[in-house]
Protein backbone atom coordinates (compact mmCIF):
# COMPACT_ATOMS: atom_id res chain seq x y z
CA UNK A 1 0.00 0.00 0.00
CA UNK A 2 1.10 3.02 -0.96
CA UNK A 3 0.44 4.21 2.57
CA UNK A 4 -1.36 8.19 3.50
CA UNK A 5 -1.05 10.63 0.27
CA UNK A 6 -1.37 14.27 1.22
CA UNK A 7 -1.60 16.84 -1.36
CA UNK A 8 0.07 19.39 -2.04
CA UNK A 9 3.29 18.40 0.08
CA UNK A 10 4.41 22.71 0.13
CA UNK A 11 1.72 25.56 -0.39
CA UNK A 12 2.01 29.12 -0.54
CA UNK A 13 -0.20 31.61 -0.14
CA UNK A 14 -1.33 35.56 0.40
CA UNK A 15 -3.61 36.07 2.97
CA UNK A 16 -6.92 36.10 2.30
CA UNK A 17 -6.53 33.44 -0.34
CA UNK A 18 -8.78 29.78 -0.11
CA UNK A 19 -6.34 26.82 0.77
CA UNK A 20 -7.32 23.73 -0.18
CA UNK A 21 -5.35 20.26 1.30
CA UNK A 22 -6.33 16.92 0.76
CA UNK A 23 -5.71 13.50 1.79
CA UNK A 24 -6.14 9.86 0.50
CA UNK A 25 -6.33 7.66 3.13
CA UNK A 26 -5.02 3.98 3.56
CA UNK A 27 -7.61 1.76 1.82
CA UNK A 28 -10.05 -0.28 4.15
CA UNK A 29 -9.17 2.50 7.01
CA UNK A 30 -12.33 4.26 8.00
CA UNK A 31 -11.03 6.56 10.13
CA UNK A 32 -9.78 9.74 9.00
CA UNK A 33 -7.50 12.17 11.12
CA UNK A 34 -6.22 15.96 10.32
CA UNK A 35 -4.22 17.75 12.53
CA UNK A 36 -1.92 20.58 12.70
CA UNK A 37 1.62 21.20 13.89
CA UNK A 38 3.45 24.09 14.68
CA UNK A 39 5.44 24.63 17.38
CA UNK A 40 4.08 27.08 19.29
CA UNK A 41 1.17 24.96 19.79
CA UNK A 42 2.55 21.54 18.93
CA UNK A 43 0.27 18.62 17.62
CA UNK A 44 -3.47 19.31 17.49
CA UNK A 45 -6.07 17.13 16.15
CA UNK A 46 -8.67 19.49 14.31
CA UNK A 47 -11.03 17.31 12.88
CA UNK A 48 -11.64 13.19 12.95
CA UNK A 49 -14.09 11.44 10.44
CA UNK A 50 -15.27 7.50 10.68
CA UNK A 51 -16.92 6.57 7.70
CA UNK A 52 -16.80 9.40 5.91
CA UNK A 53 -18.81 11.21 8.85
CA UNK A 54 -17.38 13.67 11.16
CA UNK A 55 -17.26 12.55 14.75
CA UNK A 56 -15.55 15.22 16.43
CA UNK A 57 -14.52 18.93 15.25
CA UNK A 58 -13.83 20.52 18.42
CA UNK A 59 -10.32 21.22 16.95
CA UNK A 60 -11.14 23.31 14.59
CA UNK A 61 -9.92 26.58 15.28
CA UNK A 62 -12.60 28.79 13.82
CA UNK A 63 -15.44 29.22 10.90
CA UNK A 64 -12.48 30.02 8.37
CA UNK A 65 -12.16 26.15 8.95
CA UNK A 66 -13.95 23.08 7.25
CA UNK A 67 -13.30 19.29 6.08
CA UNK A 68 -15.42 17.09 4.39
CA UNK A 69 -15.31 13.54 3.02
CA UNK A 70 -17.30 12.89 0.34
CA UNK A 71 -15.87 9.27 0.09
CA UNK A 72 -13.63 6.94 1.71
CA UNK A 73 -10.73 7.30 -0.59
CA UNK A 74 -10.45 11.15 -0.14
CA UNK A 75 -11.13 14.12 2.48
CA UNK A 76 -10.15 17.83 1.91
CA UNK A 77 -9.59 20.53 4.36
CA UNK A 78 -10.16 24.08 3.42
CA UNK A 79 -9.39 27.35 5.48
CA UNK A 80 -11.10 30.32 3.92
CA UNK A 81 -10.05 32.88 4.21
CA UNK A 82 -6.78 32.26 4.84
CA UNK A 83 -4.35 34.59 7.78
CA UNK A 84 -0.53 33.97 8.36
CA UNK A 85 -1.37 32.68 11.83
CA UNK A 86 -2.82 29.34 9.62
CA UNK A 87 0.97 28.56 8.59
CA UNK A 88 2.02 25.06 9.96
CA UNK A 89 1.96 21.92 8.53
CA UNK A 90 -1.11 19.82 8.25
CA UNK A 91 -0.68 16.12 8.99
CA UNK A 92 -3.67 13.69 7.92
CA UNK A 93 -3.63 10.46 9.16
CA UNK A 94 -5.86 6.82 8.85
CA UNK A 95 -6.72 4.30 11.12
CA UNK A 96 -9.25 0.74 10.76
CA UNK A 97 -11.74 0.19 13.45
CA UNK A 98 -11.66 -3.52 14.58
CA UNK A 99 -8.38 -3.53 15.19
CA UNK A 100 -7.17 -3.61 18.74
CA UNK A 101 -4.33 -1.83 18.14
CA UNK A 102 -5.63 1.38 17.03
CA UNK A 103 -2.71 2.47 15.38
CA UNK A 104 -2.99 5.88 13.46
CA UNK A 105 -0.77 6.17 10.15
CA UNK A 106 0.37 9.89 9.12
CA UNK A 107 0.69 11.60 5.74
CA UNK A 108 3.74 13.37 5.20
CA UNK A 109 2.08 16.42 5.95
CA UNK A 110 1.59 19.65 4.35
CA UNK A 111 3.73 22.91 4.60
CA UNK A 112 1.45 25.92 4.97
CA UNK A 113 2.99 28.99 4.15
CA UNK A 114 0.60 32.43 4.35
CA UNK A 115 2.13 35.61 3.57
CA UNK B 1 -10.03 15.47 29.56
CA UNK B 2 -7.13 13.52 29.18
CA UNK B 3 -3.90 15.69 29.29
CA UNK B 4 -0.54 14.51 28.25
CA UNK B 5 2.54 15.90 29.33
CA UNK B 6 6.26 14.79 28.63
CA UNK B 7 9.32 15.54 29.74
CA UNK B 8 12.12 16.29 29.21
CA UNK B 9 11.30 19.11 26.23
CA UNK B 10 14.77 19.09 25.13
CA UNK B 11 17.66 15.95 25.61
CA UNK B 12 21.19 16.49 24.63
CA UNK B 13 23.03 13.46 25.55
CA UNK B 14 26.53 11.40 24.26
CA UNK B 15 26.66 8.53 22.36
CA UNK B 16 26.57 5.27 24.27
CA UNK B 17 24.64 6.75 27.15
CA UNK B 18 21.30 5.35 28.64
CA UNK B 19 18.40 7.36 29.54
CA UNK B 20 14.37 8.06 29.86
CA UNK B 21 11.66 9.79 28.58
CA UNK B 22 8.73 9.87 30.55
CA UNK B 23 5.18 10.07 30.14
CA UNK B 24 2.70 11.64 31.84
CA UNK B 25 -0.99 11.58 31.68
CA UNK B 26 -4.22 12.71 33.52
CA UNK B 27 -6.97 10.51 33.30
CA UNK B 28 -8.12 7.06 32.32
CA UNK B 29 -6.34 6.30 29.08
CA UNK B 30 -7.23 2.95 26.66
CA UNK B 31 -3.82 2.94 25.18
CA UNK B 32 -0.20 4.89 24.86
CA UNK B 33 1.48 5.22 21.63
CA UNK B 34 4.84 6.37 21.06
CA UNK B 35 5.41 7.92 17.69
CA UNK B 36 8.91 9.42 16.28
CA UNK B 37 9.66 12.09 13.98
CA UNK B 38 12.67 13.40 12.25
CA UNK B 39 13.04 17.00 11.20
CA UNK B 40 10.54 18.41 8.19
CA UNK B 41 9.34 14.74 8.15
CA UNK B 42 6.04 12.28 9.44
CA UNK B 43 5.51 10.80 12.85
CA UNK B 44 6.02 7.13 12.70
CA UNK B 45 4.53 4.59 14.63
CA UNK B 46 7.53 2.83 17.28
CA UNK B 47 5.02 1.84 20.32
CA UNK B 48 1.72 0.24 20.83
CA UNK B 49 1.17 0.14 24.61
CA UNK B 50 -2.41 -1.78 25.38
CA UNK B 51 -2.35 -2.54 28.75
CA UNK B 52 -0.80 -2.18 32.66
CA UNK B 53 2.93 -3.25 32.66
CA UNK B 54 2.99 -3.53 29.07
CA UNK B 55 6.89 -3.71 27.78
CA UNK B 56 7.75 -3.57 24.11
CA UNK B 57 11.19 -3.23 22.80
CA UNK B 58 12.77 -2.58 19.06
CA UNK B 59 16.36 -2.16 18.86
CA UNK B 60 17.77 0.08 21.53
CA UNK B 61 14.78 1.34 22.40
CA UNK B 62 12.27 0.27 24.90
CA UNK B 63 8.86 1.60 26.28
CA UNK B 64 6.70 0.53 29.11
CA UNK B 65 3.27 1.66 30.53
CA UNK B 66 2.03 1.80 34.04
CA UNK B 67 -1.76 2.20 33.95
CA UNK B 68 -1.96 2.87 37.99
CA UNK B 69 0.89 5.52 37.99
CA UNK B 70 -0.40 7.11 34.48
CA UNK B 71 3.45 6.90 33.07
CA UNK B 72 4.85 5.75 30.24
CA UNK B 73 8.46 5.35 29.87
CA UNK B 74 10.53 5.53 26.81
CA UNK B 75 14.40 3.85 27.45
CA UNK B 76 17.18 4.59 25.35
CA UNK B 77 19.92 1.84 25.65
CA UNK B 78 23.54 2.91 24.54
CA UNK B 79 22.12 6.08 22.23
CA UNK B 80 23.47 6.14 18.97
CA UNK B 81 23.37 9.45 16.97
CA UNK B 82 20.21 7.52 14.33
CA UNK B 83 18.21 8.24 17.45
CA UNK B 84 18.37 11.93 17.28
CA UNK B 85 14.58 12.85 16.58
CA UNK B 86 11.44 14.17 18.35
CA UNK B 87 9.60 11.72 20.04
CA UNK B 88 5.71 11.99 21.30
CA UNK B 89 3.70 10.16 23.40
CA UNK B 90 0.01 9.84 22.54
CA UNK B 91 -3.03 8.83 24.81
CA UNK B 92 -6.24 7.40 23.88
CA UNK B 93 -8.88 9.34 26.11
CA UNK B 94 -11.18 5.63 27.78
CA UNK B 95 -14.32 7.08 27.39
CA UNK B 96 -13.69 8.32 23.66
CA UNK B 97 -14.84 4.99 22.20
CA UNK B 98 -12.79 5.63 19.12
CA UNK B 99 -8.88 6.24 18.23
CA UNK B 100 -9.13 10.10 19.05
CA UNK B 101 -5.36 10.58 20.09
CA UNK B 102 -3.91 12.89 22.37
CA UNK B 103 -0.26 14.38 22.24
CA UNK B 104 2.49 15.23 24.08
CA UNK B 105 4.44 18.43 23.68
CA UNK B 106 7.20 15.92 22.25
CA UNK B 107 10.82 15.20 23.35
CA UNK B 108 13.68 16.24 20.86
CA UNK B 109 16.41 13.94 21.66
CA UNK B 110 19.86 14.93 20.27
CA UNK B 111 22.51 12.43 20.12
CA UNK B 112 26.18 13.79 19.97
CA UNK B 113 28.69 11.57 19.07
Amino acid sequence: DAGVIQSPRHEVTEMGQEVTLRCKPISGHDYLFWYRQTMMRGLELLIYFNNNVPIDDSGMPEDRFSAKMPNASFSTLKIQPSEPRDSAVYFCASSVAGVILGEQYFGPGTRLTVT
Amino acid sequence: ELKVEQNPLFLSMQEGKNYTIYCNYSTTSDRLYWYRQDPGKSLESLFVLLSNGAVKQEGRLMASLDTKARLSTLHITAAVHDLSATYFCAGEPTTSGTYKYIFGTGTRLKVLA
